[in-house]
């Protein structure tokens, strides 16, 4: 059972186009953050959220934590090529536990 | 960058041969994991460490063993490789006092196995 659920797996857009990234559970998370992986590196962080209702703004990014702490998203605006990745979510459930991770969606911005 | 390096960065083996990855920080971070990549899995954590010689399981531990004798360094051994240990392994470290802070990803080994 995947604790985690991203949606879409893959999505492939034009640049300057807008996209929404999901990142959906039954359960409860202390924290939610946010990945991004390119090709042949290991993930880099983009952003932790830690309160239910929180909105995080990095450039063209916009992460929010849902209301009851079980749902995120990540929202691009005027997507770039340079957005391309794969896009981790990830959560802890409490203090103590290590971080469990979401399949990932897989972006291709085309120019 | 962070000072975390995974070695070697790519293997290839034969079934059935013992296999060692090898992380080391230079950071002095307390917690450090070992994860696998896989296509259509995403990253699965196989052991973790929260000090010297304090190691957990996570959720694919089976067929994998860790040690950790000093705070730099993180060892995953494959006893005897198997096929379906063919994957991308990734190293991570955390400076938090608790074990779901923020992780810092090494570049990756990988291993595929015959």
């Amino acid at each position: 059972t995947q604790l985690l659920e991203q949606s879409p797996q893959f999505l492939s857009i034009q640049e300057g186009e807008n996209l929404t990234v999901y990142c959906n559970s039954s359960s409860v998370f202390s924290s939610l953050q946010w990945y991004r992986q390119e090709p042949g590196e290991g993930p880099v962080l983009l952003v932790t959220v830690v309160t239910g209702g929180e909105v995080k703004k990095l450039k063209r990014l916009t992460f929010q934590f849902g209301d009851a702490r079980k749902d995120s998203s990540l929202h691009i605006t005027a997507a770039q090529p340079g957005d391309t990745g794969l896009y981790l979510c990830a959560g802890a459930q409490s203090g103590n536990t290590p971080l469990v991770f979401g399949k990932g969606t897989r972006l291709s911005v085309i120019a | 960058d962070a000072g975390i390096t995974q070695s070697p960065r790519h293997k290839v083996t034969e079934t059935g041969t013992p296999v060692t990855l090898r992380c080391h920080q230079t950071e002095n971070h307390r917690y450090m994991y070992w994860y696998r990549q896989d296509p259509g899995h995403g990253l699965r954590l196989i052991h973790y460490s929260y000090g010297v010689k304090d190691t957990d399981k996570g959720e694919v531990s089976d067929g994998y063993s860790v040690s950790r004798s000093k705070t730099e360094d993180f060892l995953l051994t494959l006893e005897s490789a198997t096929s379906s240990q063919t994957s991308v392994y990734f190293c991570a470290i955390s400076a938090g006092e608790t074990g779901a802070n923020v992780l810092t990803f090494g570049a990756g080994s990988r291993l595929t196995v015959l």
